[in-house]
């Protein structure tokens, strides 16, 4: 396994248009987050699933926005009607989920241009 | 609500001197976790450094070591015998407390200090 790998690197799109993110977690990782970063700024937590289960979504997450994670394994986000506003990188990490995490892996990262 | 505190949007650190970057936390969970990342110009985040709510002794991890001031609710980075590779953005994040809902336990992240490494 070699980590948690995002695709693709980079997304280049027209507003108005629809956009979707993959990432692969570490397989034996619970726990998938999903985080907005926007430049020079931290990381903004979006969602995460426990499984395939989504336990927790942010107010930055708009209708626009969706995720899922079927089976409990890679994970999808559309952004749907894109906005220049989304212009943004998009993290993901995993984790194994236990009651005290330690372990975040994040991928490198989708950095996404809306023009 | 929790909350992660950095300061210092920018630092400066000649090669070979040691560095302290801060961070202050705010949190009324019993047990939390406090991680340092380092993010250079490609984007990938890079673990550092960990340090636990209840661990007694401060963490180090070869040159970072992580000064854990619980009263005071902070947790800085120092950073030993800078180098230039260590220039690049860097974020402190706290790990909130899990819910028995069994919600809860994502990051929260600070806005980041940039550290420029000078030869």
């Amino acid at each position: 396994d070699t980590g948690v790998s995002q695709d693709p690197r980079h997304k280049i799109t027209k507003r108005g248009q629809n956009v979707t993110f993959r990432c692969d977690p570490i397989s034996e990782h619970n726990r998938l987050y999903w985080y907005r970063q926007t430049l020079g700024q931290g990381p903004e937590f979006l969602t995460y699933f426990q499984n395939e289960a989504q336990l927790e979504k942010s107010r930055l997450l708009s209708d626009r926005f969706s995720a899922e994670r079927p089976k409990g394994s890679f994970s999808t986000l559309e952004i749907q009607r894109t906005e220049q506003g989304d212009s943004a990188m998009y993290l993901c990490a995993s984790s194994l989920g236990r009651e005290i995490d330690y372990g975040y892996t994040f991928g490198s990262g989708t950095r996404l241009t809306v023009v | 609500a929790q909350k992660i505190t950095q300061t210092q949007p920018g630092m400066f650190v000649q090669e070979k001197e040691a560095v302290t970057l801060d961070c202050t936390y705010d949190t009324s969970d019993p047990s939390y976790g406090l991680f340092w990342y380092k993010q250079p110009s490609s984007g990938e985040m890079i673990f550092l450094i960990y340090q636990g709510s209840y661990d007694q002794q401060n963490a180090t991890e070869g040159r970072y070591s992580l000064n854990f001031q619980k009263a005071r609710k902070s947790a800085n980075l120092v950073i030993s015998a800078s180098q230039l590779g260590d220039s690049a953005m860097y974020f402190c994040a706290m790990r909130e407390g899990r819910r028995r809902d069994n919600q809860g336990g994502k990051l929260i992240f600070g806005q980041g200090t940039e550290l420029s490494v000078k030869p």
